[in-house]
């Protein structure tokens, strides 16, 4: 059974420039969900995903989207990048069997993407 | 509210046991999961523990939950240099159609030889 992978693993941007982070889920998996973590933060919620479609989303502005594919692989698209999007951020992906499904629906993580912005 | 706090830094010898707070402000929340955060790494899940439930034992590893106060805590009996590490709560509740999940600030736990 593998696990979360995320890449890149580091990568350094420019302000105003577009970045795509990438993720693949545990097998058998079928939600991925996007956090972003700020240096001594707890992650914060970014989106998620199931079925290839968005189903929830947090505080973030549109500039943040993406995309979940078949395969239940997901990215993470940021536009117009701020130097306040310097942060770790986490894919996690999970079983559920829906918006109202009654399982733990346990998070796993990957490793996570480290963005810089200068 | 969306708030979920711990206190931010716990430090105890090795041997000892830690126990690590967190309090939470939804009732409604269904789970409550305790992860781990190593320095450049991901979150490894450590234990969970389901709303109806007051307590949990796993190894090591005690989870209490007062749902009355909407207090969570994790005991780590005989803790070792291995545990340092930073440890997150979250609860997870039904929010306009998704399961959500929130996670806490974090408490570094330092652990002296």
């Amino acid at each position: 059974e593998t696990g979360v992978t995320q890449s890149p693993t580091h990568l350094i941007k420019t302000r105003g420039q577009q970045v795509t982070l990438r993720c693949s889920s545990q097998s058998g998996h079928n939600t991925v969900s996007w956090y972003q973590q700020a240096l001594g933060q707890g992650p914060q919620f970014i989106f998620q995903y199931y079925r290839e479609e968005e189903n929830g989303r947090g505080n973030f502005p549109p500039r943040f989207s993406g995309l979940q594919f078949p395969n239940y692989s997901s990215e993470l698209n940021v536009n117009a990048l701020e130097l306040d999007d310097s942060a770790l951020y986490l894919c996690a992906s999970s079983l559920s069997w829906g918006p109202t499904n009654s399982g733990a629906n346990v998070l796993t993580f990957g490793a996570g993407s480290r963005l810089t912005v200068l | 509210g969306e708030d979920v706090e711990q206190s931010l830094f716990l430090s105890v010898r090795e041997g000892d046991s830690s126990v690590i707070n967190c309090t939470y402000t939804d009732s409604s929340s269904t789970y409550l999961y305790w992860y781990k955060q190593e320095p450049g790494a991901g979150l490894q899940l450590l234990t969970y523990i389901f709303s109806n439930m007051d307590m949990k034992q796993d190894q090591r590893l005690t989870v209490l939950l007062n749902k009355k106060d909407k207090h969570l805590s994790l005991r780590i009996a005989d803790t070792q240099t291995g545990d340092s590490a930073i440890y997150f709560c979250a609860e997870r509740k039904l929010a306009g159609g998704y399961q959500k999940v929130t996670f806490g600030t974090g408490t570094k736990l330092q652990v002296i030889p």
